[in-house]
């Protein structure tokens, strides 16, 4: 499967900041890639679809302009969150199409607006 | 639109026993793959065992298989010869072939697995 990786693991930030999460690929070239958003001990909401070249993809509901999506390159794709508020307090978690449409997933990010 | 539903907000299992976890499904899609994946508490989520609509057997990754029932739209994992390691939450989800769904996940609310030694 696909390895991936998140960086940062964790970030605390004031309101009002953008914080910027990367997703890397580091053996697999992602065409797509995708953003999840988990709360505590719920399950994982698909934020946006992440195309390489394109624009990302957004699920009904997710604002583009809140969070806003960068596939660059084949290896990596970056979420920014602009100007958070407490309510972006959440864990995302990117992951990556492999082969046979399974998606590997990275460590994640936990994120903690003040 | 595809649904997946986890009966079992939680389970316990004793060290070295087996045990099935739930997972009913719904979807239009004639093609789908259904996923179990594994987060243990750092968060991560780990990829266990496929299956696809159109597999003819079960599939079983090592001490993993999942009991496709594809009549009942039933996905259930079993775990067998519970390890203390395998405590955590467990996911069920499916991915369709085509329309909006291609390539998406749809997760289930997941299942709190314990096992006790």
């Amino acid at each position: 499967g696909a390895v991936v990786s998140q960086h940062p693991s964790r970030v605390i930030c004031k309101s009002g900041t953008s914080v910027k999460i990367e997703c890397r690929s580091l053996d697999f070239q992602a065409t797509t890639m995708f953003w999840y958003r988990q709360f505590p001990k719920k399950s994982l909401m698909l934020m946006a679809t992440s195309n390489e070249g394109s624009k990302a993809t957004y699920e009904q509901g997710v604002e583009k302009d809140k969070f806003l999506i960068n596939h660059a390159s084949l290896t990596l794709s970056t979420l920014t969150v602009t100007s958070a508020h407490p309510e972006d307090s959440s864990f995302y978690i990117c992951s990556v199409e492999g082969i046979g449409s399974t998606q590997y997933f990275g460590p994640g990010t936990r994120l903690l607006v003040l | 639109a595809q649904k997946i539903t986890q009966t079992q907000p939680g389970m316990f299992v004793q060290e070295k026993e087996a045990v099935t976890l739930d997972c009913t499904y719904d979807t239009s899609d004639p093609s789908y793959g259904l996923f179990w994946y594994k987060q243990p508490s750092s968060g991560e989520m780990i990829f266990l065992i496929y299956q696809g609509s159109y597999d003819q057997q079960n599939a079983t990754e090592g001490r993993y298989s999942l009991n496709f029932q594809k009549a009942r739209k039933s996905a259930n994992l079993v775990i067998s010869a519970s390890q203390l390691g395998d405590s955590a939450m467990y996911f069920c989800a499916m991915t369709g072939a085509g329309g909006t769904s291609y390539g998406k996940l749809t997760f289930g609310q997941g299942t709190i697995l314990t096992v006790h030694p």
